[in-house]
């Protein structure tokens, strides 16, 4: 149990454009869900909180037009970086959090290139 | 402030050697989670240990053992009898128990085992 994946699990996609990647708890309730940022060799940043049917909590320094999360149901979460650059090219992570617990359980990571 | 520290960058051992890794953390709460994650080249995040900060006894899981001193505000992980699976990123993680639920990371050490 307690499965969380993310797709696409790679996507390279040219400058300008705007990219999608979803993140769903496959086997549980997640009313909260968090993105991260890992560069590369480095540790996992965390971007951003969303609860299921509110905004999003940005963390400091995160470009909330640039990052948009919405999360619009208790098992699925999705972020969408917009008018991508190459600087944006990194391993995005999820993690889902089961309602009414401290658990969180991670997705598998989407690995952006923007070319 | 919260914050994890984890000093060694990168540490290379040969096959069957023991190997602990370091981790600090600060927080002025009282309650707190305590993670260790390993990553795989594949860049999944694997969940090894949650310690509660009112546990301190040690654990023991196979070849792993966690040192928990709340004194030092350290838990440290070992591995003995290391293998070149065990080659990997291990991040140790701070749990706030706030609303938040936040995890706060390490910034990694990178285990090479060598055969």
């Amino acid at each position: 149990g307690a499965v969380v994946s993310q797709h696409p699990s790679r996507v390279i996609c040219k400058s300008g454009t705007s990219v999608k990647i979803e993140c769903r708890s496959l086997d549980f309730q997640a009313t909260t869900m968090f993105w991260y940022r890992q560069f590369p060799k480095k540790s996992l940043m965390l971007m951003a909180t969303s609860n299921e049917g509110s905004k999003a909590t940005y963390e400091q320094g995160v470009e909330k037009d640039k990052f948009l999360i919405n999360h619009a149901s208790l098992t699925l979460s999705t972020l969408t970086v917009t008018s991508a650059h190459p600087e944006d090219s990194s391993f995005y992570i999820c993690s889902a959090r089961v309602s009414g617990s401290y658990e969180q359980y991670f997705g598998p990571g989407t690995r952006l290139t923007v070319t | 402030a919260q914050k994890v520290t984890q000093a060694q960058t990168e540490i290379s051992v040969v096959e069957k050697e023991d190997v602990t890794l370091d981790c600090v953390y600060e927080t002025r709460d009282t309650t707190y989670y305590l993670f260790w994650y390993k990553q795989p080249p594949s860049g999944e995040l694997v969940f090894l240990i949650r310690r509660n900060s009112f546990d301190e006894q040690n654990e023991i899981s196979g070849r792993y053992s966690w040192n928990f001193q709340k004194s030092t505000s350290s838990f440290n992980f070992t591995i003995t009898a290391s293998q070149v699976v065990d080659s990997a990123v291990y991040f140790c993680a701070l749990q706030l128990m706030d609303s938040s639920y936040k995890l706060i990371f390490g910034s990694g050490t990178r285990l090479l085992v060598r055969p």
